[in-house]
Formats: structure tokens, sequence, C-alpha cells
């Protein structure tokens, strides 16, 4: 069986600073996929990344940053200069390639960010 | 705006009431589902659509029951629902086979409250 742990579950920071939000993943698939996902108050969980297990180089887009680690089976999530429209719960997620149980979409239980003025 | 879209957003319904939650997607997927979040819990799986052929159900009861006329339309018929069926109930889309590692896009979900 696979599993996402988010070990986080709270984090308040003030605008501006920088947050990572950490993702541990279990999964005996030897190809994978990992997500994050942002769920703003209003309930709707937006996309934010989308990554195979044969791609370990980190992604940038904007203030966002991803590092993937298969060492530690770490994918995790940083923002920098942080604003108050981060302030949401963030999902990471993982799923398998074939069919079948694994190719379910598991989630962690969520991080909640606060970002204060 | 969102390539998913649920109405209503928002439905307060008593234990003896029939409704339907519907979902559209305008994005050219081929593969519908509809997830629950409770408080304190992580995402559930309800059921998987994949070119209108349910393919999952993870043990949901019968008071809950999915239809999939067309793979951009997904509904959810809810009766005699239990208080703890308050939820928000979340519709979402992907292109490809469903599920296998392909991006899951998502609706803003209907908050559901069973009184």
């Amino acid at each position: 069986a696979q599993k996402v742990t988010q070990a986080q579950t709270e984090i308040s920071v003030v605008e501006k600073e920088d947050v990572t939000l950490d993702c541990v993943y279990e999964t005996r698939d030897t190809t994978y996929y990992l997500f994050w996902y942002k769920q703003p108050p209003s309930g709707e969980l937006v996309f934010l990344i989308r990554r195979n297990s044969f791609d370990e180089q980190n992604e940038i887009s904007g203030r966002y940053s991803w590092n993937f680690q298969k060492s530690t089976s770490s994918f995790n999530f940083t923002i920098t200069a942080s604003q108050v429209v981060d302030s949401a719960v963030y999902f990471c997620a993982l799923s398998g390639a074939s069919t079948g149980a694994n190719s379910k979409l598991t989630f962690g239980k969520g991080i909640t960010l606060s970002v204060r003025p | 705006e969102t390539g998913v879209t649920q109405t209503p957003r928002h439905l307060v319904m008593g234990m003896t009431n029939k409704k339907s939650l519907k979902c559209e997607q305008h994005l050219g997927h081929n593969a519908m589902y509809w997830y629950k979040q409770s408080a304190k819990k992580p995402l559930e799986l309800m059921f998987v659509y994949n070119f209108k052929e349910q393919t999952e159900n993870n043990s949901v009861p019968s008071r809950f029951s999915p239809e999939c006329p067309n793979s951009s339309h997904l509904f959810l018929h809810l009766h005699t629902l239990q208080p703890e069926d308050s939820a928000l109930y979340l519709c979402a889309s992907s292109q490809g086979q469903a599920l296998s590692g392909n991006t899951i896009y998502f609706g803003e979900g209907s908050w559901l409250t069973v009184v």
C-alpha cells in the first residue's frame, strides 16, 4: 500500500518569510507520480505540480519551488517571500502509474498554512 | 475560472430529502470522479467513471447514487442521508486512463449539510 505523510499540520508565518512544506511518501512502485494541490477556503483543490519518479530535477515556478529526493522519499514544497494569498491547506499526493489499488491518488492529511500580514 | 463546475455550491437538506449534486467539466477529459472531504479526514475517493462507465465504487453506501450520462457530466443523487454525511463533495476529471498517475483537476466543491 502507498502512503503520504505530511507531518506538519499547521504552519504560521509572517508575510515575506520563506516557508517549506514537507512531504514524505511510501510506495513499492518503481513508476509513480507525485502531486501538490492547494485548497483555499473556497474549497477548490487547485493543481500545482505533477512529477514522475524518474525526474528528480528540482522545479521552480515563480515563488514556488519543489525539491524531489528519491533517496529520502521526499517531495518538499517551498514558498519564497510568502504572501497572504498563499494562506490555504496544501496537500501532497501520490499515484502509481499502473491500474489497480496503487493507481488511486493517495493524499496526505494536508498542511494548513497561515500567512499573517 | 475552473474547468470543472459544480452546482450547487452549498446545500442544506433534511434526512428524508432527495437532492442531486451536478458536475460539468469543460476540459475534454474522459474520466470523472467524486471525492468526499470530511473535517479532519483525508480525501476519500467515492466513485470513478471512465468513458461514462463506472470503474470504481469505493464501498460507498447506496444512499449515494452516481450517474454519468456522458463524459462531460456527472451527478451524485442523494437520498435519506445521515448527519455524518455532511461534508465537502468534490468532483474531478482527468484525461486518459482514469487514475493511473494522470493529473486530476478538481471543481470548487459542494458543501453539503444534512440536518
